[in-house]
């Protein structure tokens, strides 16, 4: 797996609720990603990062926050959750010019 | 607006034959392209990628093709195998701030 691990790797949670999901990583990657998939719309991307505080937004960012406080850590924050959300989530992390490598990903499910 | 297409959401092949997944795209911008398998409750894995000054790259059973001026890429699984039956992503990057963008996937079942 790269050295990538997701936590938790699932939830179950109710609309209106925090969430934040975990990522963290032992390669000292510059990159990392957060996607969710869901069926019919394949991995679309949420935020990724490009170095510690570094941070941009992805095609499905809104309700999503992201922080990066470390190089090994980013962790994606559902502010107040809601059913639409209810997905499968993956961190990725990547070099910047080589393939992405993805965690074994968190299911989230929003009641 | 879905900039990486994979327009079969499913495929069945018999084993030993060819498996052919195909995937469209866009942007003009991206150079890169990947695929990726995944297992059920596993994340994707990377399988082969190709840039843009390719038009061909080959790893073992796996092929890639791409033609740029139609915007295509193709899979192509030589001898297909039972375990290669899986979802297959196709994903592209260019001068994006190193956003990748996927398909759709399509799942690929290899009967034995």
């Amino acid at each position: 797996d790269a050295g990538i691990t997701q936590s938790p790797r699932h939830k179950v949670t109710e609309t209106g609720t925090p969430v934040t999901l975990r990522c963290h990583q032992t390669e000292n990657h510059r990159y990392m990603y957060w996607y969710r998939q869901d069926p019919g719309h394949g991995l679309r991307l949420i935020h990724y990062s490009y170095g510690v505080k570094d941070t941009d937004k992805g095609e499905v960012s809104d309700g999503y926050s992201v922080s990066r406080s470390k190089t090994e850590d980013f962790l994606l924050t559902l502010e107040s959750a809601t059913s639409s959300q209810t997905s499968v989530y993956f961190c990725a992390i990547g070099t910047g010019d080589s393939p992405l490598h993805f965690g074994n990903g968190t299911r989230l499910t929003v009641t | 607006d879905q900039q990486v297409k994979q327009n079969s959401p499913s495929l069945s092949v018999q084993e030993g034959r060819i498996s052919i997944l195909n995937c469209d795209y866009t942007n003009s911008m991206f150079d890169y392209f990947l695929w990726y398998k995944k297992y059920p409750a596993e994340g994707p894995t990377f399988l082969i990628s190709i840039s843009s000054i390719k038009d061909k790259n080959e790893d073992g059973r796996f092929t890639v093709f791409l033609n740029k001026s139609a915007k295509h890429l193709s899979l192509h699984i030589v001898p297909s195998q039972p375990g290669d039956s899986a979802v297959y992503f196709c994903a592209a990057s260019g001068n994006t701030g190193n956003q990748f963008y996927f398909g759709t996937g399509t799942s690929l079942t290899v009967i034995p």
